[in-house]
């Protein structure tokens, strides 16, 4: 099947700074991708759309100043946790699919806000 | 408010057991997709269901959707080990092929004792 990866797996980072993840799909385009935030021993829960070329599409709630989406090619999107805080801390997972099918997920990135 | 209902959140079951695992939504399920988890890790894709009626079998694990498209259910037969994970369900309620945008169930941890 498809191949998304992310990375990096697992990272931790002091209150106030920031953080990039990135997610690729490795042999297929995506133009669209999804990011879903997981705490533990809950559910995925969608933060936002990402759109190859365009700005992202964020579910209520997310704050969009907080958690930059760039979707700057058909195979990367990244996820920047600006300025940091523990309450951000969770694991990250993104999503991509190659048309009309299911949706393939990345590794997951364990963020961890010290 | 949740709209994927999944029952049971947490299963033990002894090695060589069946189970099932259910998910239900209010609404129509336009694609009901079960992913397996290791808690901190990827989701894995296991089936994709759209049809009413449809039944899917891989191995020893089957998934039905019903024909009101609105409940789904997982049976693995003869459970082992390598069974145990986090089940979730994942539905498109908006429109076909989301391909992604995806609501998730509360997940089943299932345990599989030996």
């Amino acid at each position: 099947g498809a191949v998304v990866s992310q990375h990096p797996s697992r990272v931790i980072c002091k209150s106030g700074t920031s953080v990039k993840i990135e997610c690729r799909s490795l042999d297929f385009q995506a133009t669209t991708m999804f990011w879903y935030r997981q705490f533990p021993k809950q559910s995925l829960m969608l933060m936002a759309t990402s759109n190859e070329g365009s700005k992202a599409t964020y579910e209520q709630g997310v704050e969009k100043d907080k958690f930059l989406i760039n979707h700057a090619s058909l195979t990367l999107s990244t996820l920047t946790v600006t300025s940091a805080h523990p309450e951000d801390s969770s694991f990250y997972i993104c999503s991509a699919t190659p048309g009309n099918t299911e949706a393939f997920f990345g590794q997951g990135t364990r963020l961890t806000v010290v | 408010s949740q709209e994927l209902e999944q029952s049971p959140q947490s299963l033990i079951v002894q090695e060589g057991k069946n189970l099932t695992i259910n998910c239900t939504s209010s609404k129509t399920l336009y694609g009901l997709y079960w992913y397996k988890q290791k808690y901190g890790e990827g989701l894995i894709f296991l089936m994709m269901l759209q049809k009413g009626g449809e039944e899917k079998s891989h191995e020893k694990i089957t998934a039905k959707l019903d024909e009101k498209k609105q409940q789904s259910s997982l049976h693995i037969t003869a459970s082992q080990p390598s069974h145990a994970g986090i089940y979730l369900c994942g539905a498109d309620i908006i429109d076909y092929n989301q391909g992604g945008k995806l609501i998730f169930g509360q997940g089943t941890e299932l345990s599989v004792k030996p």
